[in-house]
């Protein structure tokens, strides 16, 4: 039972070019999140998906897309990086609604725009 | 827009001291959870506090919720380095989707 992956763990990208970060859960949960931390802001909601199928944004959504083609997996695309998306990103994913749930996160991705 | 607001942002300790992060909500919450990020590491779930006025502990840690539900506290006693770390709250956000996280208290211990 591995929890919640993310695949990078770390990535370099340049101004302009494309990335998919991956989550995979092996928890069979119905939630799944990602957030975005950056010194002293705290975890920042991008999207999230509350079943196989669909998505939802966050706080901070622009400049991210998110696909939930599977229940165990939920991709976060970057089209076209900016530094301003250099970040530590960290997906979460929880049975139930979080309000009734513990949220399980990831290991995260460290990534960094230049 | 919701928001979920802590204080202090930093505090550094000696070991044995007492430790308070206090966190307040811009509207009533239907809940509020805690969590520990390691330097380093992923947040990880501490407790959820549901009623209004509950206290709960965990061996040196005292979680409140408080009576309007719209605030909440986690206290630590006697501090020791393997307390380091950032502490985060966090409550519902208004669709009930998903959680909003305070910006979190990062605590630091010196022997």
């Amino acid at each position: 039972n591995a929890g919640v992956t993310q695949t990078p763990k770390f990535r370099v990208l340049k101004t302009g070019q494309s990335m998919t970060l991956l989550c995979a859960q092996d928890m069979n949960h119905e939630y799944m999140y990602w957030y975005r931390q950056d010194p002293g802001m705290g975890l920042r909601l991008i999207h999230y998906s509350v079943g196989e199928g669909t998505t939802a944004k966050g706080e901070v959504p622009d400049g991210y897309n998110v696909s939930r083609l599977k229940k165990q997996n939920f991709l976060l695309g970057l089209e076209s990086a900016a530094p301003s998306q250099t970040s530590v990103y960290f997906c979460a994913s929880s049975y139930w609604p979080a309000n009734q749930e513990t949220q399980y996160f990831g290991p995260g991705t460290r990534l960094l725009v230049l | 827009g919701q928001q979920v607001m802590q204080i202090p942002q930093y505090q550094h300790v000696q070991e044995g001291e007492d430790f308070t992060t206090y966190c307040n909500s811009s509207t009533t919450l239907s809940n509020i959870q805690w969590y520990k990020q390691r330097p380093g590491g992923h947040p990880v779930f501490l407790i959820q506090l549901v009623k209004s006025g509950e206290v709960k502990k965990q061996k040196r840690l005292t979680f409140q919720f408080g009576e309007a539900k719209k605030n909440s506290s986690l206290h630590i006693t006697a501090t020791q380095t393997t307390d380091v770390g950032t502490y985060f709250c966090a409550g519902l956000n208004q669709a009930g989707t998903a959680l909003i996280f305070g910006k979190g208290t990062t605590l630091s211990v010196s022997s």
